[in-house]
């Protein structure tokens, strides 16, 4: 079955370390997104790629990085830099930039918890 | 910029129809979508208006009226599995590719 897939559903990591979170899609979508989100709050956008070797911050890069070296995979890494780390992770992907609907898919997200 | 603004939590019992509604305020408007989250889960897509009018999809319907920068969801026959969050999201000409602007979500809670 195609889809996105994001792991752990859940992880915890000590303050100042760094974390990656992982993003697979077989879609073959060109584009892949990652978002934030906080409790009672809707999407941010951190970081999107539209081709592989190739990527753009969002609204809340900061703290943050990515890499698009194949493109099934955008892994996201949480550095220590990122004030506020705890939050819930969403990776998307859709078809390319331009198309008429182009509708993003979401993965089923990963929970960080800074402790 | 671009401001979207829907309501944070609706109420409505199961069984009757309810409508959540989304304004934005974008410079270059290029189509707007309505996910449905349950808690803890993916965002997944419920609808797409680019013009102006309604598009029915079962019991779930939206509108769009781009003067008025007003989109609706109406969703009718409620069930409880409908109790979920609502999300508005704007794609704007002005942002490269293909990227949304998010509201905050409308928590929608359906009761018996």
């Amino acid at each position: 079955d195609g889809g996105i897939t994001q792991s752990p559903k859940y992880l915890f990591r000590k303050e100042g370390q760094n974390v990656t979170l992982s993003c697979e899609q077989n879609l073959n979508h060109d584009a892949m997104y990652w978002y934030r989100q906080d409790p009672g709050q809707g999407l941010r956008l951190i970081y999107y790629s539209q081709i592989v070797n190739d990527f753009q911050k969002g609204d809340i890069a900061e703290g943050y990085s990515v890499s698009r070296e194949k493109k099934e995979s955008f892994p996201l890494t949480v550095t220590s830099a990122q004030k506020n780390p705890t939050a819930f992770y969403l990776c998307a992907s859709s078809i390319s930039g331009r198309a008429w609907l182009n509708e993003q898919f979401f993965g089923p997200g990963t929970r960080l918890t800074v402790l | 910029g671009q401001n979207i603004d829907q309501p944070t939590e609706m109420t409505a019992t199961e069984g009757a129809i309810v409508q959540i509604n989304c304004t934005y305020q974008t410079s270059g408007f290029n189509g707007l979508f309505w996910y449905q989250q349950h808690a803890g889960e993916a965002p997944t897509f419920l609808s797409y208006n680019v013009l102006d009018g309604l598009e029915e999809k079962g019991r779930f319907s939206s509108f769009l009226s781009r003067s008025k920068g007003y989109s609706y969801l109406l969703l009718k026959e409620l069930q409880m599995k409908d109790s979920a969050s609502y999300l508005c999201a704007v794609r704007d000409l002005g942002r490269a590719g293909n990227m949304l602007t998010f509201g905050g979500g409308t928590r929608l809670m359906v009761k018996p």
